[in-house]
């Protein structure tokens, strides 16, 4: 069955530094999506992309996160200069259509920053 | 925006015993869906259910849209149903975001 993949499992970086997490969605789905998870909390929505466009971003998407698909398969979650609080769980989800709108997530990027 | 409850925020069963799992949310929607987190911190797509009755295995799941809330229900619970359930619902073009609850924590004991 198509799965949504998402590497590195695990990120540890330095505060400041640059990270950039990678999702391959599954391949006939259109819409894109990054959510994330802080350690203990729910999981909350970051961005939605849909024909090469943001669609949707949330108060937490600051100038800090962006967003590509550089190619056909990849899409890429960028954290410019990572702070503490950025340490979470990131989720990659895609969806087919809008149609049968369910949504499918990778096995998501723990990202600890120190 | 949306918001979306869960009870009860924790549950601990034995090892065969049912358990029902509420989410309420506080307008209407498009589409709900119920996840399960996995102690490896995956989410597992349980049901995609906007309105109606599904069931897979041991598990049902239960959305009256018209009153807005959804059930998700558990039989003879094993060990591996341990972990973390979210409800999440979408409001909006079918495209939108979900919206997550807190989820609920179930321990299954032996």
């Amino acid at each position: 069955e198509p799965e949504v993949t998402q590497t590195p499992s695990h990120q540890v970086t330095q505060m400041g530094q640059e990270v950039i997490l990678r999702c391959v969605p599954i391949s006939n789905h259109l819409y894109f999506y990054w959510y994330r998870q802080i350690l203990g909390q729910k999981v909350e929505f970051l961005v939605s992309f849909y024909n090469n466009e943001i669609s949707e971003k949330s108060e937490i998407f600051d100038d800090q996160f962006s967003v590509e698909r550089p190619d056909g398969s990849n899409f890429t979650l960028k954290i410019r200069s990572t702070k503490l609080e950025d340490s979470a769980m990131y989720f990659c989800a895609s969806l087919e259509n809008t149609i049968v709108d369910e949504q499918f997530f990778g096995p998501g990027t723990r990202l600890t920053v120190l | 925006g949306i918001q979306v409850e869960q009870s009860p925020p924790d549950l601990i069963l034995q090892e065969g015993a049912n358990s029902t799992l509420r989410c309420n949310f506080s307008d209407s929607v498009n589409n709900l869906q119920w996840f399960h987190q996995n102690p490896w911190g995956q989410l597992i797509n349980l049901f995609y259910i906007p309105s109606g009755t599904k069931q897979n295995g041991r598990l049902s799941a239960t959305t009256v849209a018209t009153e807005r809330y959804s059930l998700l229900y558990i039989s003879s619970s094993q060990t591996t149903d341990s972990g973390v359930y979210f409800c999440a619902v979408v409001r909006g073009g079918a495209n939108s975001k979900l919206t997550f609850g807190k989820g609920i924590t179930l321990s299954v004991r032996p």
